[in-house]
């Protein structure tokens, strides 16, 4: 089991925004890192540290953390953002661990 | 921009050792870490180990029993070995760089990434 919790489905309305939820011990003292995943393809990070995005990453996405939660919020969300999201972060040995992924569809 | 290609047997039987390898093209090798992670079919992401540009390596305690993670520093490629393989090692396997940021308290938070992945590569274990 993972020690970082994310809900396993999460709906939103096209345009609308949407926050992405991944509890956990370790988030305390770690930033969590964000993956988004499409079917049949490789994670593609999306937000990193603080509130980073990689080059390509649009604007909508963005990063927060308060407490034991991190955040991943889309504002205005897409047809084309509907994947599997997944957090990472370290579990309270220093081990490197991933959420249980979050389904988001767009409707 | 760094680009990472893996390659290896897809199709085991049980008890057999998983191989694979990873090349790392267009970008340094060091000052990151190389690490694999797999994914089995409908499920969620598992990290399996990283190792760096010297060798030092780390583990996922639930694995660390069978897996080896190697580097060849001259061809830019790291390696995976998961021995005794079982059908619950039947996963989609990708490598990744990985770095990670160490913050003191004081200041802010550590946090690491993993950026770019590999294709990804099905290996079945099926008798």
């Amino acid at each position: 089991s993972s020690e970082l919790t994310q809900d396993p489905a999460v709906s939103v309305a096209l345009g609308q925004t949407v926050r992405i939820t991944c509890q956990g011990d370790s988030l305390r003292s770690y930033y969590a890192s964000w993956y988004q995943q499409k079917p049949g393809q490789a994670p593609v990070l999306v937000i990193y540290g603080k509130n980073n995005r990689p080059s390509g990453i649009p604007d909508r996405f963005s990063g927060s953390s308060s407490g034991n939660t991190a955040s991943l919020t889309i504002t205005g969300a897409q047809a084309e953002d509907e994947a599997d999201y997944y957090c990472n972060s370290r579990d309270s040995s220093g081990n490197l661990v991933f959420g249980g992924g979050t389904k988001l569809t767009v409707l | 921009q760094v680009q990472l290609q893996q390659w290896g047997a897809g199709l085991l039987k049980p008890s057999e050792t998983l191989s694979l390898t990873c090349a790392v093209y267009g970008g340094s090798f060091s000052g990151y870490y190389w690490s694999w992670i797999r994914q089995p079919p409908g499920k969620g992401l598992e990290w399996i180990g990283e190792i760096n540009h010297s060798g030092s390596t780390n583990y996922n305690p639930s694995l660390k029993s069978r897996v080896t993670i190697s580097v060849d520093t001259s061809k830019n490629q790291f390696s995976l070995k998961l021995s005794s393989v079982t059908a619950a090692d039947t996963a989609v396997y990708y490598c990744a760089r990985g770095l990670i940021v160490v913050v003191p308290a004081a200041i802010s938070r550590s946090y690491n990434w993993f950026d770019p992945w590999g294709q990804g590569t099905l290996v079945t274990v099926s008798s």
